[in-house]
This record gives C-alpha cells, structure tokens and sequence, in this order.
C-alpha cells in the first residue's frame, strides 16, 4: 500500500524559507487521478491546508499563504515538495504530506518544523 | 471561502455511551464531507469519507450522516481506544479544503 514520508530540516531561521520533501513508496505517484497536498499543525491545534499539486503540475494553495507557498512534484523520484518563504515563528508546526483524492488518505507521519533564529 | 463550525470542542462520556459531534458548512457542500480521528503524536486517520461511508477496516460503531450544510459523526457505543481528537473536512469548494476546529474527546 502507498506510504508516504516527510523529510527536511526541523530548523529554519526566521525570514529563511522552509523546504520540506514528501517521498511516495508503494506506488507511483503518476497512478490515479490523485492530488498530493500538504497540511500542518501547530503544537496544541487544529489541521491547517497548505495546498496541492496533481502531477501534471496543477496547483491549488490555502490564499492565506498563496503568496508565500510553492508545492512542486518530481515524477522520476516519487516525490513532491514544499517551500514555505519569508517564515516566521508563526510557521511552527509539524508538517504532514498526504495523497488526496475524495479524501486526504493516506497521511506521513508528519515532521516537527520549529523557526527559530 | 467555506467555514467550517465543529461542536462541540470538547466532550467528556463514558465508556458505552453514544456520542455525537456535529459540523456544520457555511454553504451547501453536498455531501463532500469527510470525518478523521487523531490520536497524540500521530497523523490524522480517516474514518469517514462523502458524509456517511465508513473508510475500510474502520469499526462499524463509527457513523456519519448529513449532506448540505449539516453533519453528524457518531460513535454508537463509546471504546477506551477512541479518545482522540476528531475533525471534520469539506472538499467541495477550492481554494482550500478546510478542517472543521476539532473536538477532543476524553473518557469521563
């Protein structure tokens, strides 16, 4: 079955940008008319949808962060990623990944991003 | 964009108990509308998908109903292990596929 998993760095610095990757296993993520999205939370409240990409490149982002966000997918790696710019402490949160379709399922294990100088 | 009204935020029952958490759309949404559970430190879990229709391999006492701007989600006979946190989500109306606030569930 598909598996997906966060990868990137816990630390980013304030005004940096965060990039985070998300690996597909058990699958291709060409197969299926899928979306891959990203959603985060931060410490103690509720999910927060980033945006997502199909892979023919087609996005669609949360406007709250629609200036900010970038989601880009590579086909030959099984992967799909995310660069958050201009962060503030306001983007801590742990970070999910999950394949969309009539529901966002299944979901990585989630990743901890702290912006901190 | 949608909003979504979850209640309530949190809840306190028994074990045996029905209990019940709504979530209401600030327009018609048909029936676009999926339910998930999340225990700490983990990922959310679907559970419910297109208001009523139970996600594989996930127990039968867990039910959702509504379509258009009202939904119910239910747990027939309340269990130790389902103490978590559930949300609600409309995927009916881009830009964003919005979460309802969550309610926490705790066993009394």
């Amino acid at each position: 079955q598909v598996q997906l998993q966060e990868s990137g760095p816990g630390l980013v610095k304030p005004s940096q940008t965060l990039s985070l990757t998300c690996t597909v296993s058990g699958g291709s993520i060409s197969s299926g008319s899928y979306y891959w999205s990203w959603i985060r939370q931060p410490a103690g409240k509720g999910l927060e949808w980033i945006g997502r990409i199909y892979t023919s490149g087609s996005t669609n982002y949360n406007p709250s962060l629609k200036s900010r966000v970038t989601i880009s997918v590579d086909t030959s790696k099984n992967q799909f990623s995310l660069k958050l710019s201009s962060v503030t402490a306001a983007d801590t949160a742990v970070y999910y990944c999950a394949r969309d379709g009539r529901a966002s399922d299944p979901w990585g294990q989630g990743t901890l991003v702290t912006v901190s100088s | 964009d949608i909003q979504m009204t979850q209640s309530p935020s949190s809840l306190s029952a028994s074990v045996g108990d029905r209990v019940t958490i709504t979530c209401q759309a600030s327009q018609d949404i048909s029936n676009y509308l999926n339910w998930y559970q999340q225990k700490p430190g983990k990922a959310p879990k679907l559970l419910i998908y297109d208001a009523s229709n139970l996600e594989t391999g996930v127990p039968s006492r867990f039910s959702g109903s509504g379509s258009g701007t009202d939904f119910t989600f239910t747990i027939s006979s309340l269990q130790p292990e389902d103490i978590a946190t559930y949300y609600c989500q409309q995927y009916d109306n881009l830009p964003q596929y919005t979460f309802g606030q969550g309610t926490k569930l705790e066993i009394k």
